[in-house]
């Protein structure tokens, strides 16, 4: 059975660096069918996709955020990561790891989120 | 930058028909996807590539396109419908989505 798992802290302080890790069971990361995507939703608010990574490496960020994230991904762990620079309480937010069928495609499993606050 | 607009807000008795629209440049080039989130859950993927409909999604889903609008229709709505959708497409730097409908069933 698919299953992605975000995983890091909840709390990061202003100006500091969201880190956040995704462990995907059920399957294989380096499965050439798929790429892997972070995506946030403020509280309240809508979806918005940060950024995907192929298994070589390839990654895609939305133009907004791309000077302030990176995405990696650790193929012998089955897991990919988000690092957010320099957080504002705008980022505070939940973000969910998922399984995209190709660069401009769908996601078709995710995680069950996780919430990050900014916050002092 | 691109974007996809959809309705804040729909409301429908049960029994009728829902419908969810989607406006946005890049559709007529692009596929679209529709998700369902209730609250607290992630999003579930009701139809993909503008109009199919993924095993498991009830046959009462279903989508279509035309130019730069894309449309769910939601045949009749069950109580258990009641969730924000959002719209996905893509544009020049990867995937993008719609600012989301909340489907309210009276």
């Amino acid at each position: 059975q698919l299953q992605l798992q975000e995983s890091g802290p909840g709390l990061v302080k202003p100006s500091e660096t969201l880190s956040l890790t995704c462990t995907f069971s059920g399957g294989s990361i380096s499965d050439s069918r798929y790429y892997w995507g972070w995506i946030r939703q403020p509280p309240g608010k809508g979806l918005e996709w940060i950024g995907s990574i192929y298994f070589d490496g390839r990654t895609y960020y939305k133009s907004s955020l791309k000077s302030r994230g990176t995405i990696s991904v650790d193929t012998s762990k089955n897991q990919f990561s988000l690092k957010l620079s320099s957080v504002t309480a705008a980022d505070t937010a939940v973000y969910y790891c998922a399984r995209q069928n190709g660069p401009e495609t769908n996601f078709d499993s995710w995680g069950q989120g996780t919430l990050v606050t900014v916050s002092s | 930058s691109s974007e996809l607009t959809q309705p804040p807000s729909v409301s429908v008795s049960p029994g009728q028909t829902a419908r969810i629209t989607c406006s946005g440049d890049a559709l007529p080039d692009q596929y679209a996807f529709w998700y369902q989130q209730r609250p607290g859950q992630a999003p579930v993927l009701v139809i993909s590539k503008d109009s199919e409909r993924p095993s498991g999604i009830p046959e009462r889903f279903s989508g279509s396109s035309s130019g730069t609008t894309v449309t769910l229709t939601i045949s009749g709505v069950q109580a258990e419908d009641e969730a924000d959708y959002y719209c996905q497409s893509a544009d020049s730097s990867g995937a993008l989505f719609g600012g989301g409908t909340k489907l309210t069933v009276l």
